[in-house]
């Protein structure tokens, strides 16, 4: 069965600080890996994806993901907060044999302190 | 259309009353999702449509909910005898399913439904 877990439902950092957001995933087959954020009132927007190419996966608005197997972990990282960066963050697996049903975790609300 | 189209953006019912949120997805995709979003929390997957097949329903949740879609295209979610609990964000996705995987869902602005 395929599941997603987001450790921290909220986490605060201070701007220009390292953003950390936590993404661990159960799959028994090689997955497909998503991170989605929402900015407060709109739908989900695509941040980056791993597909199986590369493992580290660079997105929009200098957002990255490491794909590490051995950790079944997928977390999504930023160098430096910015304001503009607080939202909600979802990770999400698909997997071939589930004919592209897509798992939602539960979310990661990011909140950036002046 | 250029994006996944969800009417209307905004629902207020009585308690009681049916309503139908409609879903345009991308042209061309053959997969199609709803979600349910409580205020402050998570994604709820209700249903998924694929192409021609059988839809995934294990989401939905309770036989007040139902959903069709014509073929590959335009889909309505209908909620009987609304209740307060119903009160939520409901999001539309489509995605392209090709022989690959990984494909990206794309999502809707969502259709908020208050139940008062």
């Amino acid at each position: 069965a395929q599941s997603v877990t987001q450790l921290g439902s909220h986490v605060s950092v201070s701007e220009g600080a390292l953003v950390l957001l936590r993404c661990n995933y159960s799959s028994s087959v090689p997955p497909y890996l998503f991170w989605y954020v929402q900015y407060p009132n709109q739908g989900l927007q695509l941040l980056l994806k791993y597909t199986s190419a590369a493992t580290l996966v660079k997105g929009i608005n200098g957002f990255e993901a490491e794909f590490k197997k051995s950790e079944t972990s997928f977390h999504l990282t930023k160098p430096s907060a910015h304001m503009s960066d607080a939202a909600e963050y979802f990770c999400a697996v698909s997997e071939a044999d589930t004919g592209n049903q897509f798992y939602f975790g539960t979310g990661t609300s990011l909140t950036v302190i002046p | 259309g250029a994006g996944v189209s969800q009417s209307p953006s905004n629902k207020v019912t009585e308690k009681g009353k049916d309503v139908e949120l409609r879903c345009d997805p991308i042209s061309g995709h053959t997969a199609l999702y709803w979600y349910r979003q409580r205020l402050g929390q998570g994604l709820e997957f209700l249903i998924y449509f694929q192409g021609n097949s059988a839809p995934d329903k294990s989401g939905l949740p309770s036989d007040r909910f139902s959903a069709e879609r014509t073929g590959e295209s335009v889909s309505t979610l209908t909620i009987q005898r609304t209740q307060q609990e119903d009160s939520a964000v409901y999001l539309c996705a489509s995605s392209w399913s090709g022989t690959n995987s990984g494909n990206t869902i794309y999502f809707g602005e969502g259709s908020w439904l208050t139940v008062v």
